[in-house]
């Protein structure tokens, strides 16, 4: 079953607008991975950010992570039309053991309107 | 460096039938990673594999199978299909199998199955 659950399901906003998308997960991670996909393509690697970790930053992403409360958030500061995509949440659980396996949510839908 | 490669990206099969899907990580990885997406179920792994050798393999039955070459090429195989196997089918590889790695994905096979 799907561990991770995010919230909205859609967003949509005006360009220059900051997006926020939220992720709940079930079990203990070694770490919690955000990607993008665009439509009818595979996903593309945003941010890693591991148990011990609480904040993350790259360009105009930040993730936050607070294990105590099983969750994370996406926040995309000054968005584009370009940005428009979806937005999963997926976590390593500890369980798996390094094998690769990932844990998805159902993603979060981002219509970036020019 | 060449991303994840996935032959072919479309495929149309009947009841019944067998295909194989091949995946070319990026080069030096060598841990490849296999993942069926379906807009019911969303993102589910498939299993992982690394050394030429399964090392996890999610909630499907054996119609599913995969394996992997000595040169981290790896084919996934699914036998007797269904209409229900009809889904996008994402390879996604990551150089070893230390932990905290993200995963690259390719574009995918989309299969249909009539």
């Amino acid at each position: 079953s799907q561990q991770g659950e995010e919230d909205p399901q859609a967003l949509s906003i005006q360009e220059g607008e900051n997006a926020t998308m939220n992720c709940s997960y079930k079990t203990s991670i070694n770490n919690l991975q955000w990607y993008r996909q665009n439509s009818g393509r595979g996903l593309v690697h945003l941010i890693l950010i591991r148990s011990n970790e609480r904040e993350k930053h790259s360009g105009r992403l930040r993730v936050t992570l607070d294990t105590s409360k099983k969750s994370s958030s996406l926040l995309i500061t000054a968005s584009r039309a370009a940005d428009t995509a979806s937005y999963f949440c997926a976590t390593d659980a500890l369980s798996s053991g390094n094998t690769g396996k990932l844990i998805f949510g159902q993603g979060t839908t981002l219509q970036v309107k020019p | 460096k060449a991303g994840v490669t996935q032959t072919p990206r479309y495929l149309i099969k009947t009841r019944g039938q067998q295909v194989t899907l091949s995946c070319s990580p990026i080069s030096g990885h060598r841990s490849v990673s296999w993942y069926q997406q379906t807009p019911g179920q969303g993102l589910q792994f498939l299993f992982e594999y690394f050394s030429e050798t399964q090392r996890n393999k999610g909630n499907f039955p054996g119609r599913f199978s995969g394996r992997q070459f000595s040169n981290s090429r790896s084919e996934m195989n699914v036998s007797t299909l269904e209409l229900g196997d009809s889904a996008l089918y994402l390879c996604a590889s990551r150089p070893d199998v230390g932990g905290n790695q993200p995963q690259h994905f390719g574009d995918g096979t989309r299969l249909s199955i009539l």
